[in-house]
C-alpha cells in the first residue's frame, strides 16, 4: 500500500453542481497528477502539479481545475458537473526527476453524477 | 488520447499457467511502465523499463521492450488467483515524462 490517500471514497452529485476531491501525497513527493477513469477504460490524464504550479494538462475543459498546497496535498475541482463526469478519479504522487516518473496512486474517489 | 494499446483486452487462464500481455504504442518514448489495478481501485506500479533497455525482471514478472516495433510485453509466470486484475501499460512521450495509459488487459486467473 502507498501513502497516497483520497477523500471522499464515494460521492453522488447532480448535474450542474460543483465538487471538490482531495488527495494527500506520499511523504517526500513534490508532484501530484490527477486522472479520470471511466468504466472499462484506462486512466485519462487531467493535469499535473509540481511545487504548486500546473506542470501539464490533458484534454479537459477549464471547468476542471486544481490546486496543490505547500504540504503537497492537492484538490481537484469540477464545476458545472455533467453526466459524463461520472468516473473514478485517481490522484498519483511522484518525485519529478529527469528520467522517470513512477507514480504512486491513491485508492480513488468514485463520483456519480445524476 | 491514448498512446498505448494493450492486447488482448481480456485473458482467462488457469492457476499455474503463464499470462502474456502486449502493449503497442505510436510515438517514441522515454520509458514504459506497467501497472496493475484490482477491481476499480488505485493502480499499483509493477515495473518500469527505459527506452534503452530490452528486458527487465521483477519476481514472477518479465517485461520486454522492442522500440523498433514500438511494443512491449508483460509475462507473468506461474500465475495465481491473486493475479486477477486489470493490467495497464503507460508510456511517456518525448520530453513529457507524464505517463499516458492504454485501455488495459483484464486478466482472470481461475483457481
Amino acid at each position: 500500500e502507498t501513502g497516497v490517500t483520497q477523500s471522499p471514497t464515494h460521492l453522488i452529485k447532480t448535474r450542474g453542481q460543483q465538487v471538490t476531491l482531495r488527495c494527500s501525497s506520499q511523504s517526500g513527493h513534490n508532484t501530484v497528477s490527477w486522472y479520470q477513469q471511466a468504466l472499462g477504460q484506462g486512466p485519462q490524464f487531467i493535469f499535473q502539479y509540481y511545487r504548486e504550479e500546473e506542470n501539464g494538462r490533458g484534454n479537459f475543459p477549464p471547468r476542471f481545475s486544481g490546486l496543490q498546497f505547500p504540504n503537497y496535498s492537492s484538490e481537484l475541482n469540477v464545476n458545472a458537473l455533467e453526466l459524463d463526469d461520472s468516473a473514478l478519479y485517481l490522484c498519483a504522487s511522484s518525485l519529478l526527476r529527469a528520467q522517470a516518473n513512477e507514480q504512486f496512486f491513491g485508492p480513488g474517489t468514485r463520483l456519480t453524477v445524476l | 488520447s491514448q498512446q498505448g494499446e494493450e492486447d488482448p483486452q481480456a485473458l482467462s487462464i488457469q492457476e499455474g499457467e503463464n499470462a502474456t500481455m502486449n502493449c503497442s504504442y505510436k510515438t517514441s518514448i522515454n520509458n514504459l511502465q506497467w501497472y496493475r489495478q484490482n477491481s476499480g481501485r488505485g493502480l499499483v506500479h509493477l515495473i518500469l523499463i527505459r527506452s534503452n533497455e530490452r528486458e527487465k525482471h521483477s519476481g514472477r514478472l518479465r517485461v520486454t521492450l522492442d522500440t523498433s516495433k514500438k511494443s512491449s510485453s508483460l509475462l507473468i509466470t506461474a500465475s495465481r488467483a491473486a493475479d486477477t486484475a486489470s493490467y495497464f501499460c503507460a508510456t511517456d512521450e518525448g520530453g513529457s515524462y507524464i505517463p499516458t495509459f492504454g485501455r488495459g488487459t483484464s486478466l482472470i486467473v481461475h483457481p
